[in-house]
This record gives C-alpha cells, structure tokens and sequence, in this order.
C-alpha cells in the first residue's frame, strides 16, 4: 500500500494543455488501475493495465490514455484538458492472480487543477 | 454495467456508539467487495473486503456483512474513535476466473463524524 508512488503531487495547468501522470506500483504488482476521484465523489475507473496490455477501460473520452511500461510502471495521459478534469487522479496496483488476493492498493495521487 | 448506492452519505456518532454503513450493487455477478477509508487529503486505504463466497468478515472493531440475496453488504463500525472519522467508500468488482481482480465501482462515500 505504502509502496505505491505517484508523480507529481500537485500540477496546475490551463485549458487545452496536456499532462502526463506517473505512477510505480508496489514491487512484484503487475497490474495499475487508474481512477478520477472528483471532490465528495467516489474514485472513478479509467483504466486497468496488465502486462503493459490494457485490460478495462472505464467511460472516459478519447482524450484519456495510459500506458504500461516493461517495469509496470505507468503513465496517464490527458490532452485538451477541460476545467472538469481538476480531480485527484489515483493509481492503484495490484498482483495479478496472485493466490486470489488481487486487492488494490492506492497511491497519494496527483491532484491536477485546470485553470 | 455495475451501480452501487451507498447510505448514507452523512454519519455523526458519539465516541464508544456503533457505526453502520449500507451499500446496494446491481451487478448479481460481482463478487467482491472491498471497504476504504479515505482521511481529508489523503490515499483511500483498505480496511476491509469480503468475497461472495462469504457472509460476514470480522477484523478487531470492524466487520462487514453480504447479504448476495439481497445484493447488499454494509460496514459495522463498533466502540467508535475519533480516529475513525473519515470518508469511508465501499465497492464492488467482478473477478474473473485466472484473471484479475477488474475494476473497482465505487459508492459515493460516506462522512463519519465521531464526536469525543
């Protein structure tokens, strides 16, 4: 839990720029999941990768895109960023198949603001 | 696809009362069900989940209930803290067989408040 790590903390950006989330998951854990967790709200499936393949895809428009790297670390991105994407961005892993205890542990997250 | 209520979204207890948090779900085939807690700015964290194949969990003041039937589970707080105060979020996902876990619907939250 602990181990999960995500870059940067904090990042301020405008209306129409791009960003990219990092996210280096637990040690031995071969699966990210990416959440959006808009304030007083519940965290929102974006994406789950395994295997640097995507595995799910939550309801999201094209302008989201993830990536997993041979390490399984991961990245988020997102283009044309609107004012509704200001939301703290989650990166949970997971060990896949592992024994059936494929909890998913949470990062700090990245707290993105759209100006 | 999968939807979970979760009531209610506000809870103020007095220090030492019992705490209780109830989730609905819609998808029969879910089966797993996990609880977090989430401090103000901080990473949710597990507390808790339960499986399908299993009707209550304990673990020291907390334990959860899955009522499949009914397609609802709930968290029971006991002998609360003031350190239990947090939003508290439960969630359901399919795990598919040899595969991994899915993703995680999560409810709405709920803020408990334990008062000293």
């Amino acid at each position: 839990d602990a181990g999960v790590t995500q870059s940067p903390t904090h990042l301020i950006k405008t209306r129409g720029q791009h960003v990219t989330l990092r996210c280096s998951p637990i040690s031995g854990h071969k699966s990210v999941s990416w959440y959006q967790q808009v304030l007083g709200q519940g965290p929102q499936f974006i994406f789950q990768y395994y295997e640097k393949e995507e595995r799910g895809r939550g309801n999201f428009p094209d302008r989201f895109s993830a990536r997993q790297f041979p390490n399984y670390s991961s990245e988020l991105n997102v283009n044309a960023l609107l004012l509704g994407d200001s939301a703290l961005y989650l990166c949970a892993s997971s060990l896949y198949g592992g024994q059936g205890r494929d909890t998913q542990y949470f990062g700090p997250g990245t707290r993105l603001t759209v100006l | 696809g999968e939807n979970v209520e979760q009531h209610p979204s506000t809870l103020s207890v007095q220090e030492g009362d019992s705490a209780v948090i109830k989730c609905t779900y819609s998808d029969s085939a879910s089966n797993y069900f996990p609880w977090y807690k989430q401090e103000l700015g901080k990473r949710p964290q597990l507390i808790i989940d339960i499986r399908s194949n299993v009707g209550e969990k304990k673990d020291q003041r907390i334990a959860v209930t899955l009522n499949k039937t009914a397609k609802h589970f709930s968290l029971h707080i006991t002998e609360t803290q003031p350190e239990d105060s947090a939003v508290y979020f439960c969630a359901a996902s399919k795990k598919e067989y040899g595969g991994s876990q899915g993703n995680l619907i999560f409810g709405k939250g709920t803020k408990l408040s334990v008062k000293p």
